[in-house]
């Protein structure tokens, strides 16, 4: 079974930084584009960042870029999103979630999803 | 950016109704759409990918089509599982959009 497990996010002040990670089983993670997503509360969702199986593309919506950084180590099954002056907009539920296409075709379509992180930016 | 527009933003429907919601993206996206359900306090689960093929163990109740600039989402027959929201998003170009979502709620 696929399964993607976030931790990381809590309550932060604003200009302060926040590491979340998902640790994935289930699939041979190497292989898989990984994307987060967030979700403002009461809002849509929001794509954020993906990273290739290789980590030879990143991608970042321009609203996070300079401030997010996007990681992952294979070795650990895990995916990393490091955020840096954080600010109360970025304030949401963030989710990691798996392309639907393993390593040679990232599709951008995202078929299984962890149960998110809350982070809170707030003084 | 590749804006997605979802029509309508709501829509009250009872079991057994056929219903449908619409999305459209502000410029060309081929086929490159998916469609989304979200439950309250969950997350969101893909229904449809390339704008017709349906995810695996997804209901065939469950359609994506495409109608000149409009992608759609059908359910043939809505069961109470089904009330929840919907989101499109492209997959064409970064940044991968979504559009507002459509809460399907019930009459």
């Amino acid at each position: 079974e696929v399964q993607m497990l976030e931790s990381g996010g809590s309550l932060v002040q604003p200009g302060g930084s926040l590491r979340l990670s998902c640790v994935a089983s289930g699939f041979t993670f190497n292989t898989y584009a990984m994307t987060w997503v967030r979700q403002a509360p009461g809002k849509g969702l929001e794509w954020v960042s993906t990273i290739t199986a290789s980590s030879s593309i990143i991608l970042y919506t321009d609203s996070v870029k300079g401030r997010f950084t996007i990681s992952r180590d294979n070795s650990k099954n895990t995916l990393y999103l490091h955020m840096d002056s954080l600010r109360a907009e970025d304030t949401a539920v963030y989710y990691c979630a798996k392309d639907l296409m393993s390593m040679g075709a990232t599709t951008y379509y995202f078929d299984s999803w962890g149960q998110g992180t809350l982070v809170t930016v707030s003084s | 950016d590749i804006q997605m527009t979802q029509s309508p933003s709501s829509v009250s429907a009872s079991v057994g109704d056929r219903v449908t919601i619409t999305c459209r993206a502000s410029q060309g996206i081929s086929n490159w759409l998916a469609w989304y359900q979200q439950k309250p306090g969950k997350a969101p689960k893909l229904l449809i990918y390339a704008a017709a093929r349906l995810q695996s163990e997804v209901p065939s109740r469950f359609s994506g089509g495409v109608s000149g600039a409009d992608f759609t989402l059908t359910i043939s027959s809505l069961q109470p599982e089904d009330f929840a929201t919907y989101y499109c998003q492209q997959a064409y170009g970064s940044p991968y959009t979504f559009g507002q979502g459509t809460k399907v709620e019930i009459k």
